[in-house]
């Protein structure tokens, strides 16, 4: 089974719907991230988490919105989509940072693929 | 802020040759790393290759090595003897050895292998 698992794979929804994308993980890891990725652009972070109670904005947070459930569990939400939020949405969850050890690699789900029409 | 440039959007090399994919990046830090991940069509982001700044000794994995240049800002993914599976996005990213740890990515290139 998957480390990282993103819920839906793909979803097509309308202009001003709510959507939350799902992410779950296996991995024990305490930091959490998702990220958007464009053709061109690479992937940009939206916004990351540390533990439950620290959430913070990334680059491109205007139009989202997260919660972080449990360790294991964090979903970002779209309020009211819109297409230019048409994009390739990733997980991704990493460990606490310890200098020595392998902590610094961030591991990544499978992406929600979000069209809004 | 850190920013990561990659200059070839597109490359292509025949199947058991050599490839040298670049990257550039920008940053007043000295303490980092640098990450090369590799997104096939399943569209799945996999670590290929992690290199520790602080580390002079350049990072490889089988048929993966990279030419880290810590004073030029570059640090160049090299694929040997490439296969076909080799076929992929490929983006150079970086990330603080402090603070939120979150990646800094570049635009991508994509690799064509011919048989």
């Amino acid at each position: 089974d998957a480390d990282v698992t993103q819920t839906p794979r793909n979803r097509i929804t309308k202009t001003g719907k709510r959507i939350m994308l799902e992410c779950s993980q296996t991995k024990g890891h305490d930091r959490m991230y998702w990220y958007r990725q464009d053709p061109g652009l690479g992937l940009r972070l939206i916004y990351y988490s540390f533990d439950v109670k620290d959430i913070n904005k990334g680059e491109i947070s205007d139009g989202y919105s997260v919660s972080r459930q449990a360790q294991a569990k964090f979903s970002l939400s779209l309020e009211s989509a819109i297409p230019n939020q048409t994009a390739l949405y990733f997980c991704a969850t990493s460990d606490s940072y310890r200098r020595g050890q392998d902590t610094d690699t961030q591991y990544f789900g499978p992406g929600t693929r979000l069209t809004v029409l | 802020a850190q920013t990561v440039t990659q200059s070839q959007p597109e490359m292509s090399v025949q199947e058991a040759e050599t490839v040298t994919l670049s990257c550039t990046y920008d940053t007043s830090e000295s303490d980092y790393y640098l990450f090369w991940y590799k997104q096939p069509p399943s569209r799945q982001m996999i670590l290929v290759i992690r290199q520790e700044a602080y580390k002079q000794q350049n990072a490889t994995e089988n048929r993966f090595s990279v030419n880290f240049q810590k004073a030029a800002k570059s640090f160049s993914l090299k694929i040997s003897d490439s296969q076909l599976g080799d076929a992929a996005m490929y983006f150079c990213a970086y990330r603080s050895a402090r603070g939120a740890q979150k990646l800094v990515f570049g635009q991508g290139t994509r690799l064509t292998i011919n048989p």
